[in-house]
């Protein structure tokens, strides 16, 4: 079963508008989330690095004001994207490090964000 | 940099073997994944390479050479189902919980 869980799946919003994604970690603490952004047939782009407890760190070029990461809790990471526009309609996707679960990465199921 | 570079696209034929190349500088990376796509969904894990070799996995194998900043997913006896991106992505070693991927590699398998 899935290790990292992503809700919501499907959102769309207006305009203007600001949207919350929630990523979990599920049967283990992760300290640090990562948060990606994929445009229709392009590879993932690295956004932040969410910590827990303590602010995030953006990738170059990522606004910290657009895109804001809270990482309240060790199995908790949000991204919510302020003043939405149709240009940040994409898919988000986390992931987070697995612990005694062979140690891999592994990604939640993905958001698709639209805005309208 | 760390730039990560694959072929864009590929084809190949059900049944037959198909080998993605994946190309990396060679400092700063502490291991190389390989992720599955398929459209819409996210990526799923199929291999992770941070010694030289070959590690196989039932059809999927993905070798690397860490001195020639060089790997590769060889994919055998292709089935329809396989058509999907593939990914290459190096963990820095600065920080070996977060991923850098390569353009991805799509691959289309036509009967």
């Amino acid at each position: 079963g899935a290790v990292v869980s992503q809700h919501p799946s499907r959102v769309i919003c207006k305009s203007g508008t600001s949207v919350k994604i929630e990523c979990r970690s599920l049967d283990f603490q992760a300290t640090t989330m990562f948060w990606y952004r994929q445009f229709p047939k392009q590879s993932l782009m690295l956004m932040a690095t969410s910590n827990e407890g303590s602010k995030a760190t953006y990738e170059q070029g990522v606004e910290k004001d657009k895109f804001l990461i809270n990482h309240a809790s060790l199995t908790l990471s949000t991204l919510t994207v302020t003043s939405a526009h149709p240009e940040d309609s994409s898919f988000y996707i986390c992931s987070a490090r697995g612990q005694g679960v062979g140690n891999t990465i592994y990604f939640g199921e993905g958001s698709w964000l639209t805005v309208v | 940099g760390q730039n990560i570079d694959q072929p864009t696209e590929m084809t190949a034929t059900e049944g037959a073997i198909v080998q993605i190349n994946c190309t990396y500088q060679t400092s700063g990376f502490n291991g190389l994944f390989w992720y599955q796509q398929h459209a819409g969904e996210a990526p799923t894990f199929l291999s992770y390479n941070v010694l030289d070799g070959l590690e196989e996995k039932g059809r999927f194998s993905s070798f690397l050479s860490r001195s020639k900043g060089y790997s590769y997913l060889l994919l055998k006896e292709l089935q329809m189902k396989d058509s999907a991106s593939y990914l290459c992505a190096g963990s820095p070693s600065y920080n070996t919980d977060k991923l850098i991927f390569g353009t991805g590699t799509r691959l289309q398998v036509f009967p």
